[in-house]
C-alpha cells in the first residue's frame, strides 16, 4: 500500500538555525499539507499546495516558513530561524484528485529547538 | 468552519462495539463529515466520512442523524489497536483545498 514518508523522523536544531522538513507524498497525489503538532495538543494546520502554490495557510504560517516541491517528488517545509516554540510534530499529508475526505498522513518529523 | 463537539475520552472493553459520538449543531449543507483517528506516536488516519446517509467501510460504521447535527462512529468489536484519539471534523466538499481544522477528539481506550 503506498504511503507518506516524511525525514528525519527527528531533527535537533539549535534557536535561530534553518530547518528543512521533508516529505514524500504518494505518488499520483496533487494535493499536499502540512500540519503540526505541539506535544500534548490538537494536530494544527500550517499549509496546503496545489498546482505548486500555496492554496490556504494558516496564521502559524508566518514569513518564517515556506513550502516547496522542488522535483516534482518531495515536498518541503522550511523555517528559515527556528524558535522554542517551534518544536512539535510535523506531519505531511497529501491527497488525490477529486478525494477531499481522504487525506494520508506521514509518521512525522520531531522537531526539537533548544 | 463548523465546531464540533465529543466526549475528551471513553473507555471499551475487547471485543465489544463503541459508539463515539459528536455534535455538530452548527453544520452547514455542504459540510463532510470526517472521522479521523490517531494511534499513538503515529500520525492521523483516515477512518470514514460521511454526507448524509449511513456509511459503512471496512474499519467502521457511521451513522449520521437525520437532522445532521449530530453523528455516531461505530466500531463493531474494539481491539486493543483501535486504543487511539478518535477526531469528528467537518469540511465543505471542494472548499478550503479539503484542510482538516482537528479538534481535541476523543481519547479512546480499550481494556483487554
Amino acid at each position: 500500500e503506498p504511503e507518506v514518508t516524511q525525514t528525519p523522523s527527528h531533527q535537533v536544531t539549535q534557536m535561530g538555525q534553518e530547518v528543512i522538513l521533508r516529505c514524500v507524498p504518494i505518488s499520483n497525489h496533487l494535493y499536499f499539507y502540512w500540519y503540526r503538532q505541539i506535544l500534548g495538543q490538537k494536530v494544527e494546520f500550517l499549509v496546503s499546495f496545489y498546482n505548486n502554490e500555496i492554496s490556504e495557510k494558516s496564521e502559524i504560517f508566518d514569513d518564517q516558513f515556506s513550502v516547496e516541491r522542488p522535483d516534482g517528488s518531495n515536498f518541503t517545509l522550511k523555517i528559515r530561524s527556528t524558535k522554542l516554540e517551534d518544536s512539535a510534530m510535523y506531519f505531511c499529508a497529501s491527497r488525490g484528485l477529486g478525494k477531499s475526505y481522504e487525506q494520508y498522513f506521514g509518521p512525522g518529523t520531531r522537531l526539537t529547538v533548544t | 468552519d463548523a465546531k464540533t463537539t465529543q466526549p475528551n475520552s471513553m473507555e471499551s472493553n475487547e471485543e465489544e462495539p463503541v459508539h463515539l459520538p459528536c455534535n455538530h449543531s452548527t453544520i452547514s449543507g455542504t459540510d463532510y463529515i470526517h472521522w479521523y483517528r490517531q494511534l499513538p506516536s503515529q500520525g492521523p488516519e483516515y477512518v470514514i466520512h460521511g454526507l448524509t446517509s449511513n456509511v459503512n467501510n471496512r474499519m467502521a460504521s457511521l451513522a449520521i442523524a437525520e437532522d445532521r447535527k449530530s453523528s455516531t462512529l461505530i466500531l463493531h468489536r474494539a481491539t486493543l489497536r483501535d486504543a487511539a484519539v478518535y477526531y469528528c471534523i467537518l469540511s465543505p466538499y471542494g472548499g478550503s483545498q479539503g484542510n482538516l481544522i482537528f479538534g481535541k477528539g476523543t481519547k479512546l481506550s480499550v481494556k483487554p
